[in-house]
C-alpha cells in the first residue's frame, strides 16, 4: 500500500519560514494536498493541488510537489499557525494521509 | 454555505455495528464535482481515511477496513452513512465526515475543503 512519511515534528521561530515534507514514491506523479488541525478542532485544508491555496487561507502558506517530496511551506510564521499539519494524497481512488508533523512556534 | 453534520451513537458496545450518519447542508449531496468522505482520528494519534462515497453509489475504502466497513447514500435526505462491524477499542476515535472536491474533466481529486466538527465514539462494555 502506498505510504506518506512526515517528520513528526518541526520547530520554527515566529517571523520564520517553516518546512514540512512529505515524502512517497513518485509523489510528484500526484496531487498532494495539506491540512492544518488545531487542538480539538476539525482539519483545514490549506493546500491543494500541489500549490493552490483555497479561498480565506493567508498567503504565507504555500506548497510544492517534485520527484519523492512535497512540501509546504509558511512563510513568516505566526503563533497562530501552530497546530498539526497532515499532508494527504490519492493512490488510485484511495486516501492516504502522512502521520502528520507537529509545527511548535518558539 | 455548505455545512457537514455527524450523528450517531457515542457509545458503542465491543463487536457491535458503529453507526454514523452525516447530513449535508447549504448545498446538495448529488453534485457531480464531489464524493463524500469518513475520516477519524484515534485519541492523540493521526487521521485515517475509512472512505468515500459518490452520490451515485459507488464506493472505494480503505483496504484494513473494507472487511467491515459499509458507506452509503441517501440522496432524497442529503445525507450519507457508514456503517462499522465488529468494533473494538482500536475503533475507538473522532469521526469526520468531509466533502471530496473532484475534478470531472481530468477526472481527479483534489482536496476535502468542507469537514463536520466530528463525533467522538468510544467502543466499551
Amino acid at each position: 500500500s502506498y505510504e506518506l512519511t512526515q517528520p513528526p515534528s518541526v520547530s520554527v521561530s515566529p517571523g520564520q519560514t517553516a518546512s514540512i515534507t512529505c515524502s512517497g514514491d513518485k509523489l510528484g506523479d500526484k496531487y498532494a494536498c495539506w491540512y492544518q488541525q488545531k487542538p480539538g478542532q476539525s482539519p483545514v485544508l490549506v493546500i491543494y493541488e500541489d500549490k493552490k491555496r483555497p479561498s480565506g487561507i493567508p498567503e504565507r502558506f504555500s506548497g510544492s510537489n517534485s520527484g519523492n517530496t512535497a512540501t509546504l511551506t509558511i512563510s513568516g510564521t505566526q503563533a497562530m499557525d501552530e497546530a498539526d499539519y497532515y499532508c494527504q494524497a490519492w493512490d488510485r481512488n484511495t486516501v492516504v494521509f502522512g502521520g502528520g508533523t507537529k509545527l511548535t512556534v518558539l | 454555505q455548505l455545512q457537514l453534520h455527524e450523528s450517531g451513537p457515542g457509545l458503542v458496545k465491543p463487536s457491535e455495528t458503529l453507526s454514523l450518519t452525516c447530513t449535508v447542508s447549504g448545498g446538495s449531496i448529488s453534485s457531480s464535482t464531489y464524493y463524500w468522505g469518513w475520516i477519524r482520528q484515534p485519541p492523540g494519534k493521526g487521521l485515517e481515511w475509512i472512505g468515500t462515497i459518490y452520490h451515485s453509489g459507488s464506493t472505494y475504502y480503505n483496504p484494513s477496513l473494507k472487511s467491515r466497513v459499509t458507506i452509503s447514500v441517501d440522496t432524497s435526505k442529503n445525507q450519507f452513512s457508514l456503517k462499522l462491524s465488529s468494533v473494538t477499542a482500536a475503533d475507538t476515535a473522532v469521526y469526520y465526515c468531509a466533502r471530496v472536491l473532484y475534478s470531472t474533466i481530468g477526472h481527479y481529486y483534489y482536496g476535502m475543503d468542507v469537514w463536520g466538527q466530528g463525533t467522538t465514539v468510544t467502543v466499551s462494555s
